[in-house]
C-alpha cells in the first residue's frame, strides 16, 4: 500500500540538477521519508532520508515542506550514471517491527547527454 | 556493495516445483527483509525476520516461508510455485532500533517459473 505519488518519468540534461518530486499527503508525524534508487536488475540502493529537517549528503539533498505532505530529490549535478528508477518511500511503522518499507512504481529518470 | 550477498543469481524452476533462496547479511545486522520484485513494479514486501522470528508481513500466501538463523543470514522459501511468482527476489538486510534504520539491498536472485 504505497503511500507516495510520483510521476513516472523525468528527462535531465547531464550537468544539471535534477529535482524528483515525490507527494505524501497521508504521512504521520512519526514516518520518515526515505529515497532509493534501482539500476536495471541491481538492488535499490539508499540514496537519503528525513524526518521534517532538510537532509544533504554526498549524493543528494532532501528537501521536505513544512507541512510534510510533500519533498524533492536534487541530484546537485545529474551525471549519466544517475539514470535510474527513483523511489520515494514512506516508512510504515509498527512497533517493533522496523523496517516494511513500501515502494511504488518510482519515478524513472534519464539523463540526458 | 552493500555486504549483502545471495545466492543463486538466476534460477529456473517449474510450476509446482519448490524453491529456496538464501541471502547473507551485512556485518552488524540483525534484520532480514524479503522482496518481490515482478517486471516492471516496485519491490513488494514479503516478510521481515529478526530474532530469528518473522515479525512483518505482507501480502503474500503460506507457501512463501523463510528462516533466519542465528547468524543472521536467512532462506526464503516457495512452495508450489507458479507462474506469477516469476520475479526478481531481492533481500535486505539492516540493524534494526531507533526508527529511522536503513535497507541495505543484495542484487536479487531472478526466478523464472516455467
Amino acid at each position: 500500500d504505497a503511500k507516495t505519488t510520483q510521476p513516472p518519468s523525468m528527462d535531465c540534461a547531464e550537468g544539471r540538477a535534477a529535482n524528483l518530486p515525490c507527494n505524501h499527503s497521508t504521512i504521520s508525524g512519526n514516518e520518515y521519508v526515505y529515497w532509493y534508487r534501482q539500476i536495471h536488475s541491481q538492488g535499490p540502493q539508499y540514496i537519503i532520508h528525513g524526518l521534517k529537517n532538510n537532509e544533504t549528503n554526498e549524493m543528494a539533498s532532501l528537501i521536505i515542506t513544512e507541512d510534510r505532505k510533500s519533498s524533492t530529490l536534487i541530484l546537485p549535478h545529474a551525471t549519466l550514471r544517475d539514470t535510474a528508477v527513483y523511489y520515494c518511500i514512506v516508512r510504515a511503522l509498527f512497533m517493533n517491527t522496523g523496517n516494511q518499507f513500501y515502494f511504488g512504481t518510482g519515478t524513472s529518470l534519464t539523463v540526458i547527454p | 556493495e552493500t555486504g549483502v550477498t545471495q545466492s543463486p543469481t538466476h534460477l529456473i524452476k517449474t510450476r509446482g516445483q519448490q524453491v529456496t533462496l538464501r541471502c547473507s547479511s551485512q556485518s552488524g545486522h540483525n534484520t532480514v527483509s524479503w522482496y518481490q520484485q515482478a517486471l516492471g513494479q516496485g519491490p513488494q514486501f514479503i516478510f521481515q525476520y529478526y530474532r530469528e522470528e518473522e515479525n512483518g508481513r505482507g501480502n503474500f500466501p503460506p507457501r512463501f516461508s523463510g528462516l533466519q538463523f542465528p547468524n543472521y543470514s536467512s532462506e526464503l522459501n516457495v512452495n508450489a510455485l507458479e507462474l506469477d511468482d516469476s520475479a526478481l527476489y531481492l533481500c535486505a538486510s539492516s540493524r534494526q532500533g531507533g526508527g529511522n534504520e536503513k535497507l541495505f539491498f543484495g542484487s536479487g536472485t531472478q526466478l523464472s517459473v516455467l
